[in-house]
């Protein structure tokens, strides 16, 4: 059983656009909220993160959007580059838990 | 930066064949696990460790096992391998101190059993 869907599966952007992957969890107890990005010939790394005590996080062109209620959350790229295709995990854990829950993954594509 | 290195980036093998991966890492991390990666599929747990002799089994454990030695060195073990076992399989570690689960993953090793 998925402990986390995300959708899409794949994502193709024209440069300048915004990019939006999301990703949806059933256990509440869940409260770390992690998107990995993995470039091609490389393992996945910590993109940005939040938790739930926040609806919202800001990392340059990157954020999360946090709808806990819905038990959603949401990656969003602005002004997506080229440099930014790369497949994106979101996760989900518990603090001090030893595992992370991913998704299915995304593979966006932005083309110039 | 910690460092997790997995030694063989790509392997053939042929069923039935016994498979090792190695995975290193250099920080010191008590937890280190295995995970495959298939398309459509994510990133699926397939043994955790969080001491030296110590293992767990994650969400698909059949087919494998692990070995931990050394803190440092962490090891998945494909006892015959199969074709189902074409995969990526990727090595990653974290500190038991950590309030966030940041993985650091390796590279990865692309196995293809024929």
């Amino acid at each position: 059983q998925q402990q986390v869907k995300q959708s899409p599966q794949s994502l193709i952007v024209q440069k300048g656009g915004i990019s939006i992957i999301n990703c949806a969890y059933e256990n509440t107890a869940f409260d770390y909220f992690p998107w990995y990005q993995q470039f091609p010939g490389k393992g996945p790394a910590l993109l940005i993160a939040i938790r739930p005590d926040v609806s919202e996080k800001k990392e340059g062109r990157f954020t999360i959007s946090f709808n806990k209620s819905a038990k959603q959350f949401s990656l969003h790229i602005m002004d997506s580059q080229p440099g930014d295709s790369a497949t994106y995990f979101c996760a989900a854990s518990i603090t001090g838990a030893n595992n992370l829950f991913f998704g299915t993954g995304t593979r966006l594509t932005v083309i110039p | 930066d910690v460092k997790v290195t997995q030694s063989s980036r790509y392997l053939v093998k042929r069923t039935g064949e016994k498979v090792f991966l190695e995975c290193v890492q250099d920080m010191d991390h008590e937890n280190m696990f295995w995970y495959r990666q298939d398309p459509g599929l994510g990133l699926r747990l397939i043994y955790f460790s969080y001491d030296v002799k110590m293992k767990e089994k994650g969400d698909i454990p059949e087919g494998y096992s692990v070995s931990r030695e050394k803190k440092e060195r962490f090891s998945l073990i494909l006892e015959s391998a199969s074709t189902n076992q074409t995969s990526m399989y990727l090595c990653a570690s974290i500190p038991q101190e950590s309030r966030a689960n940041v993985l650091t993953f390796g590279a990865g090793s692309r196995l293809t059993v024929l």
